[in-house]
């Protein structure tokens, strides 16, 4: 399987600035990577798919001006949210899917983000 | 969309004992499933998946049963240690909005063994 790392594990920011996330796949050269969020005791959502260099596509309802992805390499894209706010906490996850015959996925160890 | 479901947010069982982990889902099409334990303050782990085609397939301690007729499929633990306690997802795939086909995840049960 994939071996993908996140950082930081947590952080915690102030209402209204930007922090930054970044997921690594560490033996997987990943063209496509995930971003998921999950709100407590809720389900995982996704959030957007990240292609690497090119935009990222995002599901519906999520602010792509809020979220901002980069995937500037095989191995690493980063999220980061802008103008921070409360209801942005939550924990952040990313993926990647190395591909057939399985839809497997192998997923980041995730990032508690706690916007004060 | 894809709906999938769980029946029981949480479950408690006691050590050693076998637990039995629920879920529905809606579409008849689905042809992949996928089970995934997420313990506290991690990523979602990959523990066993099924396709279409089978009724049920075993691993190491667990089971997945998969009843196409009525849209269920059940995930079976075997002498259920601490170590399981964790959160149960099934997922089935579904198409994501940038064309790929990646799993959809469901509620999720909690799972807590009590030594």
């Amino acid at each position: 399987g994939a071996v993908v790392s996140q950082h930081p594990s947590w952080v915690i920011c102030k209402s209204g600035t930007s922090v930054k996330i970044e997921c690594r796949s560490l033996d997987f050269q990943a063209t496509t990577m995930f971003w998921y969020r999950q709100f407590p005791k809720q389900s995982l959502m996704l959030m957007a798919t990240s292609n690497e260099g090119s935009k990222a596509t995002y599901e519906q309802g999520v602010e792509k001006d809020k979220f901002l992805i980069n995937h500037a390499s095989l191995t690493l894209s980063t999220l980061t949210v802008t103008s921070a706010h409360p209801e942005d906490s939550s924990f952040y996850i990313c993926s990647v899917q190395p591909g057939l015959p399985s839809y497997e996925q192998y997923f980041g160890p995730g990032t508690r983000l706690t916007v004060t | 969309g894809e709906s999938v479901g769980l029946h029981l947010p949480t479950l408690s069982v006691q050590e050693g004992d076998n637990s039995i982990i629920n879920c529905a889902y809606s579409n008849s099409a689905s042809d992949y499933f996928i089970w995934y334990k997420q313990e506290s303050g991690k990523g979602p782990q990959f523990i066993i998946d099924i396709r279409s085609n089978m009724d049920k397939r075993q691993g190491q301690r667990v089971t997945v049963l998969l009843n196409k007729t009525v849209k269920h499929l059940s995930l079976q633990i075997a002498a259920t240690q601490p170590g399981d306690s964790a959160v149960y997802f099934c997922a089935v795939p579904g198409w994501a909005s940038g064309g790929s086909y990646i799993p959809t995840f469901g509620r999720g049960t909690s799972l807590i063994v009590h030594p």
